[in-house]
């Protein structure tokens, strides 16, 4: 079976371009969260989403960042317009639902800014 | 709220060390205990979990036994290989939180 796929693995954009992240879940998964990672801040959750609905966007640093679930098998991260600040690796991930179930990341990708 | 902290690295061993890297957490309720691992280039992935006071995780030689008095849940392996060699994450989640991750510690196993 095909675990969470994320396109592109790599990204690398100027400074005030649209960048979008797209990710893929596990079929039958009814959650997603996205997380970015960075040497200094760690792994980060930027937003979660449980039956394509956000339930939790506290986590996303800026307007600029947006994401969307238009349906089970699809979601996107939107960063409009980059920042070098924004250079990480991105993941998705997914699981069956909230709370204790067991998450599956993506092999991430990874978003430079220049 | 709820929180973990973990020994920081990075943690260099000799192959066939005995390692053990120490995971504390404050959470509210009876949260359920993990460590995922991340080799390099890769996402997360569980690499076991506990989610019960007293219980005992245990995978590819790892442990880690859930210590409600003592609020931990340290990973141990009584002998590391160089395929060891990766980040570890600690982390927690109660009721329907999402996972609550540390810092990680990064291993580096040398032959």
């Amino acid at each position: 079976d095909a675990g969470v796929i994320q396109s592109p693995r790599h990204e690398v954009t100027e400074m005030g371009q649209e960048v979008t992240l797209r990710c893929k879940p596990i079929s039958g998964h009814n959650s997603l969260f996205w997380y970015r990672q960075t040497m200094m801040r760690g792994l980060e959750l930027l937003i979660y989403f449980n039956n394509n609905v956000p339930i939790d966007d506290s986590g996303m640093p800026e307007d600029r960042f947006s994401a969307k679930m238009p349906n089970a098998s699809f979601s996107t991260l939107k960063i409009q317009p980059s920042e070098p600040r924004d250079s990480a690796v991105y993941f998705c991930a997914s699981s069956l639902g909230q709370g204790a179930y067991e998450q599956y990341f993506g092999p991430g990708t990874r978003l430079t800014v220049t | 709220g709820n929180s973990v902290t973990q020994m920081e690295g990075p943690v260099t061993l000799s192959e066939e060390a005995f390692l053990t890297i120490n995971c504390t957490y404050t959470a509210t309720g009876y949260p359920s205990l993990f460590w995922y691992v991340q080799y390099p280039g890769e996402g997360l992935q569980l690499l076991l979990k506990a989610t019960k006071a007293d219980d005992k995780g245990s995978n590819k030689g790892f442990e880690a036994t859930y210590r409600k008095e003592t609020t931990s849940f340290h990973l141990e392996k009584g002998s590391v290989q160089v395929s060891d060699s990766a980040v570890y994450f600690c982390a927690l989640t109660s009721g329907n939180t999402p996972l609550v991750f540390g810092k990680g510690t990064r291993l580096s196993v040398i032959a």
